[in-house]
């Protein structure tokens, strides 16, 4: 089944404790794609990525590090998290003809 | 860069009435325009889309209309159903590196 996954989908966690929240998808796209959602504000990127090892900065970036080693996967990273990050974070993937297909969410608590 | 303004934030219909969405572009080098519905608690999902070599497309209930000169676009959705009750982004992709750019989502209600 073509899908997106994203692990974990509640994380409950503390300022400062590193996290990682991995996404990967098994459709073959070349782009991949992270947004947080906030009441009001819509869906923001945070990053994205054209290809294995090419990564840019979307909309919100600060606080967020990613990678693209592989081509199925596009981790988040959260060096340092602080209570600002708490969200609802979505990983989107698509081919070029650029429907995007979502994984099903990562709600990220930070106290 | 590209804006997408979309309006109403909320729109409230009466069950088996029509409901209309309007989003403005402004990068006039946008060529792909997709609706997202996202109901609550679960993932954005595409339910429509439309090119830019398109004036309109039309899937059941669900029509999109692109009117390029004006730089916008409208979702139309009719003899609406308590189903249809979502938030729907409307987005514009400038092609030059395969983001979407979204409008800031509309709160559909229908009152049965």
């Amino acid at each position: 089944e073509a899908q997106v996954t994203q692990n974990p989908r509640y994380l409950i966690t503390v300022t400062g404790k590193k996290l990682t929240v991995t996404c990967s998808q098994n459709m073959n796209h070349e782009y991949m794609s992270w947004y947080r959602q906030d009441p009001g504000l819509g869906l923001r990127q945070i990053y994205y990525s054209m290809n294995v090892e090419v990564t840019d900065k979307g909309d919100v970036p600060e606080g967020y590090k990613v990678s693209r080693k592989e081509k199925r996967n596009f981790p988040l990273i959260l060096e340092s998290p602080s209570p600002n990050q708490t969200s609802l974070y979505f990983c989107a993937s698509s081919t070029y003809t650029d429907t995007q297909y979502f994984g099903p969410g990562t709600r990220l608590t930070v106290l | 860069g590209e804006n997408v303004e979309q309006h109403p934030s909320t729109l409230s219909v009466q069950e088996g009435d029509s409901a209309v969405i309007k989003c403005t572009y402004s990068d006039s080098a946008s060529n792909y325009f997709p609706w997202y519905k996202q109901e609550l608690g679960k993932r954005p999902q595409l339910i429509i889309d439309i090119r830019s070599n398109v004036g309109e497309k039309k899937d059941q209930r669900i029509a999109v209309t692109l009117n390029k000169t004006a730089k916008h676009f409208s979702l139309h959705i009719t003899e609406t159903q308590p189903e249809d009750s979502a938030v729907y982004f409307c987005a514009a992709s400038p092609n030059s590196n395969y983001q979407l750019i979204w409008g800031a989502g509309t709160k559909l209600i229908i009152k049965p």
